[in-house]
């Protein structure tokens, strides 16, 4: 049962436009949700996070929206750079567990 | 370096012989979680730890795996007579508390386990 969904496997984008990441997820009771990146052959690097209050978070090039009533959160990274080439993986957990739920991430290419 | 440190990086082992990974957390961290990675797949939950005590391993296989985190030393994730199933890839996280309620997990490197 795959409650935490990325839909898009790969994704290409061009350097200096906007990247942006999808994720849908299928459990209410999800109130905490993550970003990771990974390289190859390197473990999950967190990125940013969002509490269910929250609809927007912002890091630097990096934000995340929360749709609560969509069950849907995106990342967009602005400007894109080479450097993000990576595997991202949208997770989540709630207040009666620990794990965290991942997708099954999305690919991403930036393109010079 | 003050990360999540896993050894060993590779493994390698015939079925039916042990496999035992371990796991170092961040320093000031005392939970551990274990996750599992399948390839072309998300990472799975297995087990979260804390010092001498299992808290939840509602994700661990009920046979031949098991983990433990003792008071002095690393967490060690075990899996006895390993199959080629269990080839995978093993990620170790660590928070500074318990992450109910969001707190970030980070994560080592990773163990590679291929059994041949």
């Amino acid at each position: 049962d795959q409650q935490v969904k990325q839909n898009s496997p790969s994704l290409s984008v061009q350097e200096g436009r906007i990247s942006i990441l999808n994720c849908d997820y299928t459990n209410s009771m999800f109130d905490y949700f993550l970003w990771y990146k990974k390289y190859p052959a390197e473990g999950p690097t967190f990125l940013i996070s969002i509490s269910s209050i929250k609809d927007k978070n912002e890091d630097g090039r990096f934000t995340v929206f929360l749709n609560k009533s969509a069950k849907h959160l995106s990342l967009h990274i602005v400007p894109s750079q080479p450097g993000d080439s990576a595997v991202y993986f949208c997770a989540a957990n709630s207040n009666s567990g620990y794990a965290l739920n991942f997708g099954k991430g999305t690919s991403l290419l930036v393109t010079p | 370096n003050a990360g999540v440190m896993q050894n060993p990086r590779h493994l390698v082992r015939r079925r039916g012989q042990e496999a035992r990974l371990r796991c170092s957390p961040m320093k000031g961290h005392s939970h551990v979680y274990w996750y599992r990675q399948l390839p072309e797949e998300g990472l799975k939950f297995m087990v979260y730890l804390q010092k001498e005590n299992i808290i939840d391993e509602s994700g661990m296989p009920k046979e031949r795996f098991s983990a433990e985190f003792p008071k002095e030393g690393p967490s060690i994730l075990r899996i006895q007579q390993v199959v080629r199933g269990d080839s995978a890839a093993y990620f170790c996280a660590s928070s500074p508390l318990g992450s109910m309620g969001g707190y970030e997990q980070y994560f080592g490197p990773g163990t590679r386990l291929t059994v041949t």
